[in-house]
């Protein structure tokens, strides 16, 4: 099974930096993704992290620390763009390759 | 880039009916999944299908609900005899193998009356 866990809300400013962050517990860990989500629409891929430490893609960042069961998700140069939700979603270790989400924190950026 | 099609983008049916919600998956994914979101909440694991047949499947996935690959490009979703509480923007998503992000269809949008 699995357990994860994100803030519901944040709130950023345009041109400053957020970091969203996600527990996880998971029975057999194999990849942490990040997905955004703009309201009515699907999910799109942002970010993977199977090993620990940073990946970098532009302004999106993701980190990863599999003894500590966490993640965050940095965003830089906020946009009014990038208000949408989050998403974190674990992968377990099945032959299916399942991705179970979080609650997914909607963030909100102000001028 | 590739995309995942959902057909159709909204279905309203009556309590009871029938529904199948169609997808169309990247064409060299092997692995196929359908999820929902119940509006406000989180996006939610039905069923896994790999090789011609459902791999994973959680709770919420019971005999009211099944899949079929009916041919080499369809991914279908029925749901026997819909209750209001399936009302809900069901997903479609397909994915190369391990270590491969899902891509996301666009969604079909079920209201069950």
């Amino acid at each position: 099974g699995q357990n994860i866990d994100q803030p519901t809300e944040m709130t950023a400013t345009e041109g400053a930096i957020v970091q969203i962050n996600c527990t996880y517990q998971t029975s057999g860990f194999n990849g942490l993704f990040w997905y955004q989500q703009h309201a009515g629409e699907a999910p799109t891929f942002l970010s993977y992290n199977v090993l620990d430490g940073l990946e970098e893609k532009g302004r999106f960042s993701s980190f990863l620390s599999r003894s500590k069961g966490y993640s965050y998700l940095l965003l830089k140069e906020l946009q009014m763009k990038d208000s949408a939700s989050y998403l974190c979603a674990v992968r377990e270790q099945t032959g299916a390759n399942n991705l179970f989400f979080g609650t997914g924190t909607r963030l909100t950026v102000i001028p | 880039e590739p995309e995942v099609t959902q057909t159709p983008s909204h279905q309203v049916t009556q309590m009871g009916q029938e529904v199948i919600l169609r997808c169309v998956p990247i064409s060299n994914h092997l692995y196929f999944y359908w999820y929902r979101q119940i509006l406000g909440q989180k996006v939610e694991f039905l069923v896994s299908f790999y090789n011609n047949e459902i791999s994973e499947k959680s709770e919420i996935f019971d005999d009211q609900f099944s899949v079929e690959r009916p041919d080499g490009s369809n991914f279908t979703l029925k749901i026997r005899s819909t209750k209001l509480e399936d009302s809900a923007m069901y997903f479609c998503a397909s994915g190369g193998g391990d270590n491969e992000k899902l891509f996301f269809g666009s969604g079909t949008q079920l209201s069950v009356l």
